[in-house]
């Protein structure tokens, strides 16, 4: 099955700095990753997602980007703002119901 | 238009008790599913339904029922607590499972609960 590794489990950042995590998946027939994020106390929320036919996808700050030779995808956050501190997941799946997160990442925007 | 709602938020149970985890969701989702979510180890599926009166089991299952006579809800059931089952929960639904685009997964907002 699915095994999805994700790193760093932790990273601190200052505001304004740019964060990447990275993620790396073993099944070659997944073509859909999704990244969440969680606040304190809340269920993950959806924020980008890309999908195995294209190879990069931004949303303003957000980007996520796919290399499905060497599986493994990558969220990018630029200027970073200290409510981007949460936990993001990362998930490869080929439908929801078997979708397999990472570990998670915490991540610390300091002001 | 509530999204997902998960009942109780919090619940203390004693070893060998049993309870019922509620979701509803009012979206009309085909998709409905449960995790659990451990320290170090992400989220992990436990039971999913594709519709009312289809469940089938995901990664964890063991200790856990599910059951959908309607499309609104999928209760958990937890027939005898055990201290590995101290986790928090979501559960989560979506459109349908083939992922169509645009589609997404929506979280309820968890249960923590604690097997003493």
């Amino acid at each position: 099955g699915e095994n999805v590794e994700q790193h760093p489990s932790t990273l601190s950042v200052q505001e304004g700095d740019s964060a990447v995590i990275k993620c790396t998946y073993s099944d070659s027939a997944s073509n859909y990753f999704p990244w969440y994020k969680q606040e304190l106390g809340k269920g993950p929320q959806l924020i980008i997602d890309i999908r195995s036919n294209v190879g990069e996808k931004k949303d303003q700050r957000i980007a996520v980007t796919l290399n499905k030779t060497a599986k493994h995808f990558s969220l990018h956050i630029t200027e970073t703002q200290p409510e981007d501190s949460a936990v993001y997941f990362c998930a490869a799946s080929i439908s929801f119901q078997k979708l397999v997160f990472g570990t998670g990442t915490r991540l610390l925007v300091s002001p | 238009n509530a999204g997902v709602t998960q009942t109780p938020k919090f619940q203390v149970l004693k070893t060998g008790q049993s309870m019922t985890l509620q979701c509803a969701q009012d979206m009309n989702h085909e998709y409905m599913s449960w995790y659990r979510q451990d320290p170090g180890m992400g989220l992990r599926l436990i039971h999913y339904s594709v519709g009312a009166g289809i469940t089938d089991q995901g990664e964890v299952p063991n200790g856990y029922n599910v059951s959908r006579s309607t499309t609104e809800d999928f209760p958990l059931r937890l027939l005898s607590a055990a201290p590995s089952q101290t986790s928090v929960y979501f559960c989560a639904s979506s459109p349908s499972d083939t992922l169509r685009r645009g589609e997404k997964l929506f979280f309820g907002s968890g249960t923590q609960l604690s097997v003493l």
